[in-house]
């Protein structure tokens, strides 16, 4: 089984800060990973697929990279909006999501 | 509009059953792939299981294998997941969640509300 293990479990930032989340497979799954935004009380919201791509109606601060076993999900300039939990998920075996990360404000 | 509804959850005793059914609309159904994921209270997401637009191709977490049982019907636009022989760690709020069988990568682009799922004496 893939397992995924993503940090920081928490994170703590202020409103216009740069924000990145790790995400760390247990081996390769190439560019099959997704990244989802939870709010409390709601469903998860598919913000990336395929590693880099932006789901339609994401707004564009959010952004993805890597292949292989690391990725990084980045916000470029935190909103009010984005205080929420993140997961990695990876497709390439089966699915599998990390432990996700609550971003809460500093 | 994409719309995915579930029913169905509700509190259950231990080695009980229960049937979830997820309800669809705004989308051709069965060019779609669903699942059902699950999060216990307070806890992250854990996949349960997938079933392909043609019901072909079934799978499940090994948590859960054996004990439930995915299924849909195309023409009711309906996904349906039949719980038996519950265990207090099944307590969770169940979502169905789609993916296009379109090559797009767009793995569960959509889900629905959720239902909870207790399981207790």
């Amino acid at each position: 089984d893939i397992q995924m293990t993503q940090f920081p479990s928490t994170l703590s930032a202020s409103v216009g800060d740069r924000v990145t989340i790790t995400c760390r497979a247990s081996q390769s799954i190439s560019s099959w990973l997704a990244w989802f935004q939870q709010k409390p009380g709601k469903a998860p919201n598919l913000l990336i697929y395929k590693a880099s791509n932006l789901e339609s109606g994401v707004p564009s601060r959010f952004s993805g990279s890597g292949s292989g076993t690391e990725f990084t999900l980045t916000i470029s300039s935190l909103q009010p909006d984005d205080f929420a939990t993140y997961y990695c998920q990876q497709y390439s075996s089966y699915w599998t999501f990390g432990q996700g990360t609550k971003v809460e404000i500093k | 509009e994409v719309q995915l509804v579930e029913s169905g959850g509700g509190l259950v005793q231990p080695g009980g059953s229960l049937r979830l059914s997820c309800a669809a609309s705004g989308f051709t159904f069965s060019r779609y792939s669903m699942n059902w994921v699950r999060q216990a209270p307070g806890k992250g997401l854990e996949w349960v299981s997938y079933i392909i637009g043609s019901s072909t191709s079934i799978y499940y977490a090994d948590s859960v294998k054996g004990r439930f049982t995915i299924s849909r019907d195309n023409a009711k636009k309906s996904l349906y997941l039949q719980m038996n022989s519950l265990r207090d760690e099944d307590t969770a709020v169940y979502y169905c969640a789609i993916t296009p069988e379109d090559n797009s990568g767009r793995c569960f682009a959509y889900w629905g509300q959720g239902t909870l799922v207790t399981v207790s004496s």
